[in-house]
């Protein structure tokens, strides 16, 4: 079946602009991560949605970042005001519940590039 | 805080060779552990994962042992191949927890 897919692949914009990032999800998973990973770096926690709502928020670096999950399928995180050091790759995940042991499945990434 | 640290990179090791790359991890409750690859061009994958002490994960010959009296999680494998060539991360995750924390990968070149 279809993997996590994420859209768009490469995302170029000037600083100061507003940028929306889309993940879609594993069919039937309910549980949905985002991830930020800089260069060199491994990827890092921004939040996690149980269905609808965001269950965990606490690795959002500050209020310019805020995803949504309305129906409780597609996410789409939101970054306003960009600045340079937002540059990396987001990575989404899901999996099947929030269970430790389940496996998060990772899209492919969004790299944003801030100018 | 929960943290994990891995072996620096990038490591370049010749065919057949024998892979190890270590890994420990400070946690404060009983986490679960994973090694995930990333190869070039594709997305994160698990490669193995261990959900209590003594554990041993294995998956494409390779194979890591849950120590928590280390608190350790080395990747081993006895016979590299060039199509190992890729980014590996050690990660956990904690009990009651939902997020994965990840080093910051180890970068594996084979030669031929």
């Amino acid at each position: 079946g279809a993997g996590v897919s994420q859209t768009p692949s490469n995302k170029v914009t000037e600083k100061g602009k507003y940028v929306e990032l889309r993940c879609d999800p594993i069919s039937g998973h309910t549980a949905l991560y985002w991830y930020r990973q800089s260069l060199g770096q491994g990827p890092e926690f921004l939040i996690y949605f149980q269905g609808t709502g965001a269950a965990d928020d606490s690795g959002l670096p500050n209020d310019r970042f805020f995803a949504v999950r309305p129906e409780g399928s597609v996410s789409t995180l939101k970054i306003q005001r960009t600045e340079r050091g937002d540059s990396a790759v987001y990575l989404c995940a899901s999996s099947l519940t929030s269970y430790q042991y389940n496996e998060q499945f990772f899209g492919p990434g969004t790299r944003l590039t801030v100018l | 805080g929960n943290s994990v640290t891995q072996m620096e990179g990038p490591v370049t090791l010749s065919e057949e060779a024998f892979l190890t790359i270590n890994c420990t991890y400070t946690a404060t409750g009983y986490p679960s552990l994973f090694w995930y690859v990333q190869y070039p061009g594709e997305g994160l994958q698990l490669l193995l994962k261990a959900t209590k002490a003594d554990d041993k994960g294995s998956n494409k010959g390779f194979e890591a042992t849950y120590r928590k009296e280390t608190t350790s999680f080395h990747l081993e494998k006895g016979s590299v191949q060039v199509s190992d060539s890729a980014v590996y991360f050690c990660a956990l995750s904690d009990l009651g927890d939902d997020k994965i924390i990840f080093g910051k990968g180890t970068r594996l070149h084979i030669l031929p």
